[in-house]
């Protein structure tokens, strides 16, 4: 498949549950992106990695780990979710991080619903 | 701080009627301005950048750095324009470029 891949589409979890999403770009592309994207509040921007390495962590709660042991993949961990943690997860990858010309490249989101 | 704006949730015109999608910002340096676009059950894509200064299915925006606005424009709306569109400014946070997306406005086009 090309482009930015998520999976699972959708997820359903209690409080007290363990579980990780994924994404996947097939685009050589050396940074990767997780957005929050909710009901009530515009994109919102939690972790940023190039090249493998985290380069920003947008004062996101320690119940999201992010993960990425490659250019081509990004996990985002999740553990004790809340409900208002409920919110569509957004994946994006670019060609590069540096400099302002960039185009971003989504992936279909993680309908997350935390019960 | 870095800041974009878009005042209108919900922006609705009949089918030939011209649109106009707010977009005002708020940046110190030289920002590059992009329209993102979200059709519904599709992905957020990149519709336009000001850079490019090019028109996308019959949109375009032009960067008004006076009024620090970049407003998205159409002569004639079309049913197939309705859509998620958010604004959205790429910038210098020290070394790190990042994208900060304005609250989004819903277009509905009706027949």
């Amino acid at each position: 498949e090309t482009g930015v891949t998520q999976t699972p589409r959708h997820l359903v979890m209690g409080m007290t549950n363990k579980k990780s999403l994924k994404c996947e770009q097939h685009l050589g592309h050396n940074a990767m992106y997780w957005y929050k994207q909710s009901a009530k509040k515009p994109l919102e921007l939690m972790f940023v990695y190039s090249l493998e390495e985290r380069v920003e962590n947008n004062s996101v709660p320690s119940r999201f780990s992010p993960e990425c042991p490659n250019s081509s993949h990004l996990f985002l961990h999740l553990h004790t979710l809340q409900p208002e943690d409920s919110a569509l997860y957004l994946c994006a990858s670019s060609q590069d991080m540096y400099g302002t010309f960039y185009e971003q490249y989504f992936g279909p989101g993680t309908r997350l619903t935390v019960t | 701080a870095q800041r974009v704006t878009q005042p209108e949730k919900l922006l609705s015109v009949f089918k030939g009627a011209p649109v106009e999608l707010k977009c005002n910002y708020s940046y110190s340096g030289s920002p590059e301005l992009f329209w993102y676009v979200q059709y519904s059950r599709q992905r957020l894509q990149l519709l336009l950048r000001h850079i490019s200064r090019e028109s996308i299915k019959g949109f375009t925006a032009d960067l008004n750095k006076g009024e620090t606005s970049f407003h998205l424009k159409k002569p004639f709306a079309q049913e197939e324009d309705s859509a998620m569109y958010y604004c959205a400014l790429s910038g210098l946070v020290g070394n790190t470029g990042k994208l900060i997306f304005g609250q989004g406005t819903t277009l509905q086009v009706k027949p």
